[in-house]
């Protein structure tokens, strides 16, 4: 199964740019790679999902190298609301499974 | 998409006692999950549960301590046994929906979660 590393937590101001980073360095050749926002008391929800290069909706962008071995999740203009915790999700199968790897989440603060 | 609801909320329990969560999703689904997340910890995954199936269970969980039932496509129940303190932590039910658009894989929905106390 992946495993995957995320920054504990992030500080921005609102109107920047904010990057975040996960690592999953032996992701499978079929693993999807998705991140989720998560209010508290709320379950995750789905930001945007990748296999290779880049993808981008009306929220976020990802973007992943050529190697796969770690994905970068960009939110354009962060807002106060975007205070929330990240994970990164790596997800395929295994042994006939679902594979579903969680990342340890990033807790990003937005300061006015 | 899906919209899941789960029951109870939030609950207290005792030490050695039971407690039964249900999950309940607005459409017909194939697999459902559960989850654990300790307090201002990730999510770890429990088992999943396919309907007419027995339950996955994940390494560190067994059957006899978290029973799944999976009667029908929009409902499971997850029990988590004979509780300990070391149980307190909310517990997530998600489903599963092939994507839409440009999304390829599939697309996980999360129910709200039940914050589970254990005294």
């Amino acid at each position: 199964l992946a495993k995957t590393t995320q920054p504990i937590s992030m500080d921005s101001y609102e109107g920047q740019e904010v990057n975040i980073t996960c690592s999953h360095n032996n992701i499978a050749t079929n693993d999807y790679i998705t991140w989720y926002q998560q209010f508290p008391s709320q379950g995750p929800r789905f930001i945007i999902q990748g296999y290779k290069t880049k993808v981008t909706n009306e929220v976020a962008s990802l973007f992943i190298p050529a190697d796969r071995k770690s994905s970068t999740l960009s939110l354009p203009r962060v807002s106060l609301s975007d205070t929330a915790v990240y994970y990164c999700l790596v997800a395929g199968m295994d042994t006939g499974r679902r594979a579903l790897t969680f990342g340890s989440g990033t807790r990003l603060q937005v300061q006015p | 998409s899906a919209v899941i609801s789960q029951k109870p909320s939030r609950d207290i329990c005792q030490r050695g006692t039971s407690l039964t969560i249900q999950c309940q999703v607005d459409s017909q689904v194939t697999m459902m999950f559960w989850y654990r997340q300790q307090p201002g910890q990730s999510l770890t995954l429990i088992a999943t549960a396919n309907q007419g199936s027995e339950a996955t269970y994940e390494s560190g969980f067994v059957i006899d301590k978290f029973p799944i039932s999976r009667p029908n496509l929009t409902f499971s129940t997850l029990t988590v046994s004979n509780m300990s303190p070391e149980d307190s932590s909310i517990y997530l039910c998600s489903v599963e929906m092939p994507g839409q658009g440009a999304i390829l894989d599939n697309e996980q929905f999360f129910g709200p979660g039940t914050r589970l106390t254990v005294l």
